[in-house]
């Protein structure tokens, strides 16, 4: 089975600390990719990465960077973490080139900004 | 830009009940299509899609799914759901060439009473 891990489930960090999310998939897979999910919006793509040292923008990367040193891992990077950044955050990987390829999802990190 | 709407936040039926998810999207390309499910405390994970070939899809768990091409239209159905069937629905589009970027509706909240 495809597995893919984040580091926390839960995470309380403060107005303007530096926040790393980190994402780790088993399958070798080359694409990965960074959603966060609030209620009413949906999933929306902060950024991903279709290989080791690439990184694609989504629709929402303002305040958030993101890294790929090795295949498996995937880290999301919150320079200045602001109350806004409050959500659910559910790293993907998928295989191949093809658009139809299923993305396995993460369990979640429930990040709150105080 | 491309959307994807759904057209029920919220639905609650009974045991045995039929269920229909509805989902439009807005783009005029070659389109792939997806629905994700969510069990409460459990990853993302996916029922089923179509990128080709017989437009009536069956995924996971009874479920099935019809793309009308002229209609822009990707509706989940099951004939009779199940209390464990309590989930939240997301329909989700990727474009050729996209490197499988998904953009998902806002989500659809699906309970199921005994």
């Amino acid at each position: 089975d495809v597995k893919v891990t984040q580091s926390s489930r839960y995470l309380v960090k403060r107005t303007g600390e530096k926040v790393f999310l980190e994402c780790v998939q088993d399958m070798d897979h080359e694409n990965m990719f960074w959603y966060r999910q609030d209620p009413g919006l949906g999933l929306r793509l902060i950024y991903f990465s279709y290989d080791v040292k690439m990184k694609e923008k989504g629709d929402i990367p303002e305040g958030y960077s993101v890294s790929r040193e090795k295949k498996e891992r995937f880290s999301l990077i919150l320079e200045s973490a602001s109350t806004n950044q409050t959500s659910m955050y559910l790293c993907a990987s998928s295989s191949g080139v093809h658009s139809y390829n299923e993305q396995f999802f993460g369990p979640g990190t429930r990040l709150t900004v105080l | 830009a491309q959307s994807v709407s759904q057209h029920n936040h919220h639905v609650i039926l009974s045991e045995a009940a039929s269920l229909e998810l509805g989902c439009n999207y807005s783009y005029g390309g070659t389109v792939n299509l997806f629905w994700y499910v969510q069990y409460p405390g459990q990853h993302l994970q996916l029922l089923l899609k179509y990128f080709s070939g017989d437009p009536l899809v069956k995924g996971i768990k009874g479920f099935e799914a019809e793309f009308i091409k002229s209609k822009f239209s990707f509706n989940l159905r099951k004939p009779s759901v199940q209390w464990s069937d309590t989930a939240e629905y997301f329909c989700a589009v990727t474009v050729t060439d996209s490197w499988g970027k998904l953009q998902f509706g806002a989500g659809t909240q699906v309970v199921v009473t005994p």
